[in-house]
């Protein structure tokens, strides 16, 4: 089945760890994104991705970390310096400039 | 940078109720324009785009918006909602030029009574 994996779906972490959230898609989709969402805000843009080996800030990417060196994986690091990383990450990607975006079924990271 | 405003938070209707929910954007270009939907336990799916073309486009299970260039929105309607519409929607753009990717307003849950 084509589509976006995003795992675990639950995880969580001790204060002070560094956490790495995966985010795989076989659709062959040149471009990929990292949202975080939570409750009344809406999705917020943490890192984008237009292609391999580049990447982008978004509104709130103080904290993570990103890394895009295979075309169909873009794995989020929630590091121990982003003040409140209890939230819904959602992954997408997208083939191009003149498509949607497609998600995945997202990965609710608690850290305690 | 661009920005999305959802007007409506929550909204409660009984089946059957017409539904509007607001969407305004600030952007001084070009954009993509999409309606997503969330619902409970799901993954967020398209309901409906507009690109360029007609400004009134039709999205899956009856769902339609209509895109006012002078008002910078994109309100998503749907003449009659049924129980199984409950669910949270968002409304994004993207612009033509500059950063490529989407921005969310913050949603409306839409409660539909039976």
């Amino acid at each position: 089945d084509g589509g976006i994996t995003q795992s675990p779906k639950y995880l969580f972490r001790k204060e002070g760890q560094n956490v790495t959230l995966s985010c795989e898609q076989n659709l062959n989709h040149d471009a990929m994104y990292w949202y975080r969402q939570d409750p009344g805000q809406g999705l917020r843009l943490i890192y984008y991705s237009q292609i391999v080996n580049d990447f982008q800030k978004g509104d709130i990417a103080e904290g993570y970390s990103v890394s895009r060196e295979k075309k169909e994986s873009f794995p989020l690091t929630v590091t121990s310096a982003q003040k409140n990383p209890t939230a819904f990450y959602l992954c997408a990607s997208s083939p191009g400039q003149q498509f949607e975006a497609f998600f995945g079924q997202g990965t609710r990271l608690t850290v305690v | 940078a661009q920005s999305v405003s959802q007007h409506n938070h929550h909204v409660i209707l009984s089946e059957a109720a017409s539904l509007e929910l607001g969407c305004n954007y600030s952007y001084g270009g070009t954009v993509n324009l999409f309606w997503y939907v969330q619902y409970p336990g799901q993954h967020l799916q398209l309901l409906l785009k507009y690109f360029s073309g007609d400004p009134l486009v039709k999205g899956i299970k009856g769902f339609e918006a209509e895109f006012i260039k002078s008002k910078f929105s994109f309100n998503l309607r749907k003449p009659s909602v049924q129980w199984s519409d409950t669910a949270e929607y968002f409304c994004a753009v993207r612009p033509n030029t500059g950063r490529r990717a989407l921005t969310f307003g913050s949603g409306t849950r839409l409660q539909v009574q039976p």
